[in-house]
């Protein structure tokens, strides 16, 4: 399966407690992104890559939260001292960006379900 | 207002009937436009682009009201497989971050 792969697909956490997720992105695409989900809701973005550079991070990212991508690969999402509103579906997506070219598809991965106790 | 606002449904349709969504928004400036679909538990995936000139796929046709600002999915002769959340998506004008709307809960009835 060449498509966006993330690990783990489920969670369970006490509150306090770190979380790290991982995000393998399609192998040529250079942008990475991170969603968060609740029921019932779309996704929210939380913050993108191209590369190895973090370009934009939301507002919904506080401190506790902190993302890497250090060798513009795979990607991961660190949760600090967890609280029970950070349960939430995590989805990571990846696109190819060329050149200035405008729209670009993003591709999701099946996410992974944090659940915060 | 709300920067991508759809009617949450849910919608119930029988088998082989049409049904439409629509989906505002409220930057004028935007450029793209995207429907995505998304089954229960699952990732969302990309169902169509949004043109300027509304666009056809099979059975789904997407237009787009940029005077109006709202985006539309037609969806034809519906079949139980068209079962789904369909989630607008309107990144803002310049910026590469998908905005997605509630979605919309679509159920096609046997």
């Amino acid at each position: 399966d060449t498509g966006v792969s993330q690990d783990p697909r489920h969670k369970i956490t006490k509150r306090g407690q770190n979380v790290t997720f991982r995000c393998d992105p399609i192998s040529e695409h250079n942008r990475l992104y991170w969603y968060r989900q609740t029921l019932g809701q779309g996704p929210e973005f939380l913050t993108y890559f191209q590369n190895e550079a973090q370009l934009e991070k939301s507002r919904l990212l506080s401190d506790r939260f902190s993302a890497e991508r250090p060798k513009g690969s795979f990607s991961t999402l660190e949760i600090q001292r967890t609280e029970q509103g950070d349960s939430a579906m995590y989805l990571c997506a990846s696109s190819l960006r060329r050149g200035s070219g405008g729209g670009n598809e993003q591709f999701f991965g099946p996410g992974t379900r944090l659940t915060v106790l | 207002r709300k920067e991508v606002e759809q009617d949450p449904g849910p919608f119930n349709v029988p088998e082989g009937a049409t049904v439409a969504f629509n989906c505002t928004y409220s930057n004028s400036a935007s450029q793209s436009f995207f429907w995505y679909r998304q089954d229960c538990r699952k990732e969302p995936k990309l169902l169509m682009s949004v043109y300027s000139s509304g666009n056809e796929d099979g059975r789904f046709t997407a237009q787009l009201n940029r005077a109006s600002q709202y985006i539309s999915l037609l969806i034809r002769d519906s079949k139980l497989s068209d079962s789904a959340t369909y989630l607008c998506v309107v990144p803002p004008s310049g910026n590469e971050k998908l905005t997605f709307g509630t979605g919309t809960r679509l159920t096609i009835i046997p």
